[in-house]
């Protein structure tokens, strides 16, 4: 069966740590993304990889840094976390290939910045 | 750009009662369209998807078919369950490779017994 793990379920940390949220999948996928989840604004793409040492900016990906040292994971920090970094995070991978474009999706981290 | 308009919610229905969620898109290139569904606490799963138009994808009861005249791909379910209480997105995700997908803004479903 397929799977996408996310480190930490639930965390909470304070303005200026550094944060990192690790995600993993079992499936091969090349293309990998985190997105961040907020009430009223839907998912938002911070950053995606679509293969080993590659990434892509989204559509906010201020604030944010990643790292995909090996296929099968893909690694957001926070360099600095500020309390409107405050969210749910969810991190997906995919195949990359045509007609499989479906995205499969990790639990989430529910991050709160204090 | 590309972008994907979902009915507003919530959506509230009794047990049984028929169910429609409209989704329109609008994208530069021939997409791949999706529904997703995220229960209480979990991340997204896919629901159905359809790669080319006139398709139907179908799964649990739900079905959608991708009209590229109308630009839409409305979510339909002839009978719902408590069990289908959730948030529903539709998605698309344009045929390239590193293609990004839009997400809609998601349509949160409550069914009562």
């Amino acid at each position: 069966d397929v799977k996408v793990t996310q480190s930490s379920r639930y965390l909470v940390k304070r303005t200026g740590e550094k944060v990192f949220l690790e995600c993993v999948q079992d499936m091969d996928h090349e293309n990998m993304f985190w997105y961040r989840q907020d009430p009223g604004l839907g998912l938002r793409l911070i950053y995606f990889s679509y293969d080993v040492k590659m990434k892509e900016k989204g559509d906010i990906p201020e604030g944010y840094s990643v790292s995909r040292e090996k296929k099968e994971r893909f690694s957001l920090i926070l360099e600095s976390a500020s309390t409107n970094q405050t969210s749910m995070y969810l991190c997906a991978s995919r195949k990359g290939t045509a007609g499989s474009y479906e995205q499969y999706f990790g639990p989430g981290t529910r991050l709160t910045v204090t | 750009g590309n972008s994907v308009t979902q009915m507003e919610g919530p959506v509230t229905l009794s047990e049984e009662a028929f169910l429609t969620i409209n989704c329109t898109y609008t994208a530069t290139g021939y997409p791949s369209l999706f529904w997703y569904v995220q229960y209480p606490g979990e991340g997204l799963q896919l629901l159905l998807k359809a790669t080319k138009a006139d398709d139907k994808g179908s799964n649990k009861g739900f079905e959608a078919t991708y009209r590229k005249e109308t630009t839409s791909f409305h979510l339909e379910k002839g009978s719902v369950q408590v069990s289908d209480s959730a948030v529903y997105f539709c998605a698309l995700t344009l045929n390239t490779n590193a293609g990004k997908s839009t997400f809609g803004d998601g349509t949160t479903l409550t069914v009562k017994p």
